[in-house]
């Protein structure tokens, strides 16, 4: 069993749509994840954090997180063609990420 | 620009050959990590450091990879007698131990061995 596992993709919205990224992983010890934004060509880039259950947001991101389901997800609102990109998920201890899920926002 | 750099940012080699890479670090975090990564895939745990301590290796890391950190800043990747299997995006990224560790990428080596 992978230990980070996300919807491979590719996953598509309209503009403006809400976009969902799913996550989920198999440590229960864990306790700190991450959501990172990778351009093609370019290297991951931080979006967000999030450590205890629930939901946090910042922007059109919204983090949520339910460690008794071992899940994580990430939310976009008002989904932009800028958001195009793939987005991986992390879960700290060591850093161990999933392969991502590939968005592309559509005009 | 996060701050983390590495050199060289492309390298195209023979297979056989030596390649060794750099990465500086944001100045006052003191872990670093180097990840692999190919196409499609997300980044590849390689090693860690805590300053000039390598805490941990990857298991499936081939003893032809090495990384030092000597003087707990710059650290270098070598990897020996390269494999077309190398070819990849080497990826550094550094972090403070405090508090949930975010990590900061650099832009990245690009390897091609032919």
């Amino acid at each position: 069993q992978k230990e980070v596992e996300q919807n491979s993709g590719p996953l598509s919205v309209p503009e403006g749509a809400i976009a969902s990224l799913n996550c989920t992983y198999s440590d229960r010890g864990s306790q700190s994840f991450f959501w990172y934004r990778q351009y093609s060509g370019k290297s991951p880039e931080l979006i967000m954090s999030i450590y205890s259950n629930g939901d946090k947001e910042d922007g059109r991101f919204t983090a949520q997180l339910n460690k008794a389901s071992q899940y994580v997800s990430l939310l976009i609102r008002d989904s932009q063609p800028s958001d195009s990109a793939t987005y991986l998920c992390a879960v700290k201890n060591d850093m161990r990420f999933g392969a991502g899920t590939r968005l592309t926002v559509k005009p | 620009d996060t701050g983390v750099s590495q050199n060289p940012r492309h390298k195209i080699t023979k297979r056989g050959q030596n390649v060794t890479f750099r990465c500086d670090p944001i100045s006052e975090h003191n872990r670093l990590y180097w990840y692999r990564q190919t196409l499609g895939q997300g980044p590849e745990f390689l090693t860690y450091f805590q300053n000039e301590a390598q805490l941990e290796k990857s298991r499936l890391l081939s003893d032809r990879f090495s990384a030092e950190r000597p003087k707990g800043s710059f650290s270098t990747l070598e990897i020996q007698r390269t494999e077309q299997g190398d070819s990849a995006m080497y990826l550094c990224a550094s972090s403070l131990v405090r508090g949930a560790e975010t990590q900061y990428f650099g832009p990245g080596t690009r390897l091609l061995v032919l």
